[in-house]
């Protein structure tokens, strides 16, 4: 069935280290990836967004590499700030006989050590 | 921010009753999707609306229905309250029924007894 799966679920980096998180997903016609960043009792934002004819896109400290190949993408954040720590959650979209819908992964705590 | 709001920002309600949460696209969007949070959980899609109609569910029971009315606002209803209810629902809405990113509101936090 359709899954995304995430990975780590908790992740700590000293203030300026690298933040990486990846997932993996299971439709292969799955075409569009965003980025979601929840910060405790807020709305789920985003940061980031790929679509499936690029295979890497950055925004500032913020990039996403795509491997359709694989099934898999990733986050990579660079010179962590203590404002980064949130839980990040992926997606994939899926084409349901003409619904277009999102699965999301199980999320990952970052926490940002200052 | 987006321009996305829902109402109300908290309920409790007790097993057995029925509840109605609200969902105000954000201007120019045709397409509301409705998602529903567990603690520590990611969000799980249970319906689309695209103007107006149902365009399709996911893996939730006949209890969970909805509506979009012509000003693309929406609503979810739920009967028959079970405790494993209780969540964060999120709406979000979108330009299109496409790969369109999809914009949250703040969400309805459920508290089912």
């Amino acid at each position: 069935g359709e899954n995304v799966e995430q990975h780590p679920s908790t992740l700590s980096v000293q203030e300026g280290d690298s933040a990486v998180i990846k997932c993996t997903y299971s439709d292969s016609a799955s075409n569009y990836f965003p980025w979601y960043k929840q910060e405790l009792g807020k709305r789920p934002q985003l940061i980031i967004d790929i679509r499936s004819n690029v295979g890497e896109k950055k925004d500032q400290r913020i990039a996403v590499t795509l491997n359709k190949t694989a099934k898999h993408f990733s986050l990579h954040i660079t010179e962590t700030q203590p404002e980064d720590s949130a839980v990040y959650f992926c997606a994939a979209s899926i084409d349901d006989s003409g619904t277009y819908k999102y699965i999301f992964g199980t999320g990952t705590r970052l926490k940002v050590l200052a | 921010e987006t321009g996305v709001t829902q109402s109300p920002t908290h309920l409790i309600k007790t097993r057995g009753q029925q509840v109605t949460l609200r969902c105000s696209s954000q201007s120019g969007h045709n397409t509301v999707s409705w998602y529903q949070q567990a603690l520590g959980q990611g969000p799980q899609f249970i319906f689309q609306y695209y103007r107006e109609e149902e365009n399709g569910r996911g893996n939730f029971p006949p209890r969970f229905s909805g509506l979009q009315f012509p000003n693309y606002s929406s609503e979810l209803n739920v009967n028959a309250l079970e405790l494993d209810d209780s969540a964060l629902y999120l709406c979000a809405s979108s330009s299109g029924q496409g790969y369109e990113t999809q914009y949250f509101g703040p969400g309805t936090r459920l508290l089912v007894l």
